[in-house]
């Protein structure tokens, strides 16, 4: 069955970075879009990017573009995201999740990485 | 960006109530929306695909209409397990937006 597991939580200082690992399997791993989703404590759902695993490219939001990067590698089907410059705005949970062209929408999700900014 | 306007943002209903959720694009999305139902703790599970689709094994008391800027969700007959937040998301090719989300508390 499909499974998306990320890295365990992370506790940063702000103005440093994080990187989150999200490892597919059940699945070919190129054949579907990863995105990032984050959500603050008590708040929203934001949708931060995708990666298209297949061709390496990516689409940030606009309000992130300058401080985020999303990477994959193939050998362990595995995607990353890193957030730089972290400030205490960017304390939430990070998901990974596999977008389904022909549902429009996520149909797995990763279990979730607690990114903590705290001095 | 495309911005999804939902409401209300809390609703309080009864069991066995009809419940009805509206999203809004600030510009037409067609029928690329989706619904989500996310619990405390969890990841949000989809619900309803490109407007009005339900996703397999989700309970028919759940529907989804609309296209163009406007959108709603209905739960026909609110049960226990229906107690939770409700998200809109719109997507094309390169970016997606959530709405803002709506909580659905026991009255």
């Amino acid at each position: 069955q499909v499974q998306l597991v990320q890295s365990g939580a992370e506790v940063k200082k702000p103005g440093a970075s994080v990187k989150v690992s999200c490892k597919a399997s059940g699945y070919t791993f190129t054949n579907y879009y990863l995105h990032w989703v984050r959500q603050a404590p008590g708040q929203g759902l934001e949708w931060l990017g995708l990666i298209d695993p297949s061709s390496v490219s990516t689409s940030y939001a606009q309000k992130l573009q300058a401080r985020i990067t999303m990477s994959r590698d193939t050998s362990t089907s595995t995607v990353y995201m890193e957030l730089s410059s972290l400030q205490s705005e960017d304390t939430a949970v990070y998901f990974c999740a596999r977008f389904k062209w022909e549902l429009g929408g996520f149909d797995s999700w990763g279990q979730g990485t607690l990114v903590t900014v705290s001095s | 960006d495309i911005q999804m306007t939902q409401s209300p943002s809390t609703l309080s209903a009864s069991i066995g109530d009809r419940v009805t959720i509206t999203c809004r694009a600030s510009q037409s999305i067609s029928n690329y929306l989706a619904w989500y139902q996310q619990k405390p703790g969890t990841a949000p599970k989809l619900l309803i695909y490109k407007a009005s689709n339900l996703k397999s094994g989700v309970p028919s008391r759940f529907s989804g209409s609309g296209s163009g800027t406007e959108f709603t969700l209905t739960i026909s007959s609110l049960q226990p397990d229906d107690f939770a937040t409700y998200y809109c998301q719109r997507y094309n090719s390169y970016s997606l937006t959530f709405g803002g989300g709506t909580t659905v508390e026991i009255k």
